[in-house]
């Protein structure tokens, strides 16, 4: 089955950097990759994904990008507030197999004022 | 948030016992998903239904068994809960259709002492 990797597991930032995640997936056929937001004892929110035939797509300060060949892909989020600490979570789907989801481990952002 | 309602929020159980937690949803999605949520783990899926009584197991469905007899609800059972199976669970919902990602309930919180 499909395995995702998430890197890294902690990472701080000062408000107003930019923070970025990255995820690897093994399986070639994976179509999908949403990333998710979770907050403290909420579940995770959907906050972006991408589509195997799309390279990047930006939604304000959030940003996806996609490399098929290498099988990674990656957050960024610019200008940084307090309110994006958070986990958060990548994730693979393909829809070959009954339109499963694979999850990474997680990771969480502190954003320092 | 999506319409998906999770019960009990929280629950605390003994080992040996018999637990049902409970997914309900309004949305009329199709696939219904349960996943665990532990530290170092990420979200792992135990069970998922693709229809009226179509499920199919996960990657850590032992010791668990589902049913969904209508299409807004599906029912995680532990038959005899064990201190491995404390954790978060979550319920998730999708349309189902290609790149529909999940949106996810606000969790149940189990412990098994």
């Amino acid at each position: 089955g499909e395995n995702v990797e998430q890197h890294p597991s902690t990472l701080s930032v000062q408000e107003g950097d930019s923070a970025v995640i990255k995820c690897t997936y093994s399986d070639s056929a994976s179509n999908y990759f949403p990333w998710y937001k979770q907050e403290l004892g909420k579940g995770p929110q959907l906050i972006i994904d991408i589509r195997s035939n799309v390279g990047e797509k930006k939604d304000q300060r959030i940003a996806v990008t996609l490399n098929k060949t290498a099988k990674h892909f990656s957050l960024h989020i610019t200008e940084t507030q307090p309110e994006d600490s958070a986990v958060y979570f990548c994730a693979a789907s393909t829809t070959n197999t009954g339109n499963q989801f694979y999850f990474g481990t997680g990771t969480s952002l502190t954003v320092i004022p | 948030d999506a319409g998906i309602t999770q019960s009990p929020r929280h629950k605390v159980t003994e080992t040996g016992t018999p637990v049902t937690l409970r997914c309900h949803q309004t949305e009329n999605h199709r696939y219904m998903y349960w996943y665990r949520q532990d530290p170092g783990h990420g979200l792992r899926l135990i069970h998922y239904s693709y229809g009226v009584k179509d499920t199919d197991k996960g990657e850590v469905s032992d010791g668990y068994s589902v049913s969904r007899s209508k299409t807004e609800d599906f029912l995680l059972t532990l038959e005899s809960a064990t201190s491995s199976q404390t954790s978060v669970y979550f319920c998730a919902i999708s349309g189902g259709g290609k790149g529909s990602p999940l949106h996810f309930g606000n969790g149940t919180r189990l412990t098994v002492t």
